[in-house]
């Protein structure tokens, strides 16, 4: 059964300290993985798709690496509107979501 | 663009209710899918409709009946509403199935409360 874990399930941040978000996960044949950003109220929105160890992909602030059982999304600088909810999936699994605060 | 699109945003019902979810998706989109999200379990997949005509159960079914009416709507119905079914239901779409590798595209969300 594929099974996918995000850690840690919140995280505060100040404006401007550079953190990693984490995604393990235990699947069978990785076929890609998916980060999303979810805002309150909001549905999830796509950010990025890996399908192979060592594989990284940018967008602005944020930038999602692979490896063969875990999966990074790292913010450098971030500010306050980088505050969401971050998920993770694999096929049709998702994550719990980790939910970051970042303080101005 | 509208992408996809869920009515109601809001609804109330009283236990043992029943009530449709709509959704549409103006992409063009082969496969659309229900899940439901609670605080702590996270996003769970309820049914899903690969393309036009077919349908298969996700993690958590029971309770739920739904019908791809066309290759734009999908539909999810509440027979007889629990308050265990008090949650927010979001519909996506994706252009290949997502089990192969295809992104979701989200609505906003349903908020859902039986009483």
């Amino acid at each position: 059964e594929d099974q996918v874990t995000q850690s840690p399930e919140a995280l505060r941040l100040q404006e401007g300290e550079s953190s990693s978000l984490n995604c393990s996960y235990t699947v069978s044949g990785l076929r890609g993985l998916f980060w999303y950003r979810q805002d309150p109220g909001k549905g999830p929105e796509f950010l990025f798709t890996l399908y192979s160890a060592g594989e990284e992909k940018e967008k602005e602030r944020l930038k999602a690496t692979l490896t063969k059982k875990e999966s990074f999304l790292h913010i450098t600088a971030p500010k306050p509107e980088d505050s969401a909810t971050y998920l993770c999936a694999y096929k049709l699994t998702f994550g719990k979501g980790i939910t970051l605060s970042v303080r101005p | 663009n509208a992408g996809v699109t869920q009515t109601p945003k809001f609804q109330v019902l009283k236990t043992g209710q029943s009530m449709t979810l709509q959704c549409a998706q103006d992409m063009n989109h082969n496969s659309m899918y229900w899940y439901r999200q609670d605080p702590g379990m996270g996003l769970r997949l309820i049914y899903y409709s690969a393309s036009e005509g077919t349908t298969d159960k996700g993690e958590v079914p029971n309770g739920y009946n739904v019908s791809r009416l066309n290759k734009r709507e999908f539909s999810l119905r509440l027979e007889s509403a629990a308050p265990s079914q008090t949650s927010v239901y979001f519909c996506a779409s994706s252009e290949v199935l997502a089990r192969d590798t295809g992104e979701l595209f989200f609505g906003e969300g349903s908020r859902l409360t039986v009483l």
